[in-house]
């Protein structure tokens, strides 16, 4: 399957713990994107890679919000100090950039459920 | 500021009716994409299609059709002869070639056979 996965696809933990999620995009895509979703809204954006860098964040994601992308492929995304308002399910995209400033449609991934006790 | 409004949280048709979910979105820019998602039960979000601001036809898939109305700000996603396996949530999006797609809220469709 070479679509976009995840990893866990479940996560409990409580509150004050560390969590880290994966995303592996699809393989010849240099966008990714984090998104998070509550019950009943849409994606809420988080932040977004270019190859290995990060060229945007949200203003959603406060200090303990981390994410990496270290060579361009894998990401993860770490919340440090968990709370209980960060359950949520957490989404990755990857796009292909072909054309400077166009955007092309996004693969998401089936997501990470967080659940925070 | 860019915002995406799906007024319709809900729609219940029974199988076989049109329906019709709209989006209305507001941006400055003059450069923009549109996007319409679906989300079925299982979770994952699949794209249906896109439009770029400068590209007003309307387009025909299938059974889907979209309409984009620049002059209303409307991007609307008609369903025809509607299936039970359109059930599903349709998440509207804007895109103003920046890194950011602001999704609407969405519109849970039921499709009862």
């Amino acid at each position: 399957d070479t679509g976009v996965s995840q990893n866990p696809r479940h996560k409990i933990t409580k509150r004050g713990q560390n969590v880290t999620f994966r995303c592996d995009p699809i393989s010849e895509h240099n966008r990714l994107y984090w998104y998070r979703q509550t019950l009943g809204q849409g994606p809420e954006f988080l932040t977004y890679f270019q190859n290995e860098a990060q060229l945007e964040k949200s203003r959603l994601l406060s200090d303990r919000f981390s994410a990496e992308r270290p060579k361009g492929s894998f990401s993860t995304l770490e919340i440090q100090r968990t709370e209980q308002g960060d359950s949520a399910m957490y989404l990755c995209a990857s796009s292909l950039l072909e054309v400077a400033d166009t955007q092309n449609e996004q693969f998401f991934g089936p997501g990470t459920r967080l659940t925070v006790l | 500021a860019q915002k995406v409004t799906q007024a319709q949280t809900e729609i219940s048709v029974v199988e076989k009716e049109d329906v019709t979910l709209d989006c209305v979105y507001e941006t400055r820019d003059t450069t923009y994409y549109l996007f319409w998602y679906k989300q079925p039960p299982s979770g994952e979000l699949v794209f249906l299609i896109r439009r770029n601001s400068f590209d007003e036809q309307n387009e025909i898939s299938g059974r889907y059709s979209w309409n984009f109305q620049k002059s209303t700000s409307s991007f609307n996603f008609t369903i025809t002869a509607s299936q039970v396996v359109d059930s599903a949530v349709y998440f509207c999006a804007l895109d103003t070639g920046g890194f950011k797609t602001i999704f609407g809220a969405g519109t849970r469709l039921f499709v009862k056979a």
